[in-house]
């Protein structure tokens, strides 16, 4: 399944809400659906999977939706440890696959 | 706290093996799926393969696009897991993230990575 993620790049402010979105080849199953955050020099990290539920530790600034072949990841209240890129992954269908991510500046 | 730290060569040369251990520390390889992935520069994130320690019959799973050349083994008296790739090439360098699956069926998502493994290509 090829996941394709847009917008490219966000350049947003603090305090700022942004939506992000994930949109698969085709259906995912059961909505097996992840996200990550990437700082930079750092490894992905968990935030959302089953494509709405946070994984422990992330704040409730950070929610996801959908079902199907379209998702999106949704933060607000924009912090500047918001930076960085983020990515989505299915593991619905083997083998799991990746999107090519988003870029999120805070200006 | 599970933590898991990546250990190898940072330069291969080409048509050589890559190794590359992944040791875990803070809980037992017991019940959860061990996984590789790399990331090229400025390129998405690959699924290269996984191990599952309690199921002897079902051990191991690959990319199908890397299958021919990879190979992953165990070692639970040590608590490490590891990863070996033939045949490298260019194309190979990246930086690989051993990471622990939280599993449903055919695959799951990543809730612990290894800080991640930069490993060149060059001769």
């Amino acid at each position: 399944i090829v996941l394709t993620q847009s917008p490219g790049t966000l350049s947003l402010s603090p305090g700022d809400r942004v939506t992000l979105s994930c949109r698969a080849s085709q259906s995912v199953s059961t909505n097996y659906l992840a996200w990550y955050q990437q700082r930079p020099g750092q490894p992905p990290r968990l935030l959302i999977y089953g494509a709405s539920s946070r994984a422990t530790g992330i704040p409730d600034r950070f929610s996801g939706s959908g079902s199907g072949t379209d998702f999106t990841l949704t933060i607000t209240r924009l912090e500047p440890e918001d930076l960085g890129v983020y990515y989505c992954q299915q593991y619905g269908t083997s083998p799991s696959s990746f999107g090519q991510g988003t870029k999120l500046e805070i200006k | 706290q599970v933590q898991l730290q990546e250990s190898g060569p940072g330069l291969v040369k080409p048509s050589e093996t890559l190794s590359l251990t992944c040791t875990v520390s803070g809980g037992s390889l017991s019940l959860y799926y061990w996984t590789w992935i790399r990331q090229p520069a400025g390129k998405r994130l690959e699924w290269i393969g996984r191990v599952y320690p309690s199921n002897p019959s079902n051990l191991w799973h690959y990319n199908p696009s890397l299958k021919s050349r990879v190979s992953m083994s165990l070692d639970t008296s040590k608590n490490q897991f590891s990863l070996n790739l033939t045949s490298l090439t260019a194309a190979d360098t990246a930086v690989y993230y051993c990471a622990r699956e939280d599993s449903y069926g055919h695959g799951g998502f990543y809730d612990y990575w290894g800080q991640g493994a930069l490993v060149t290509v060059s001769s």
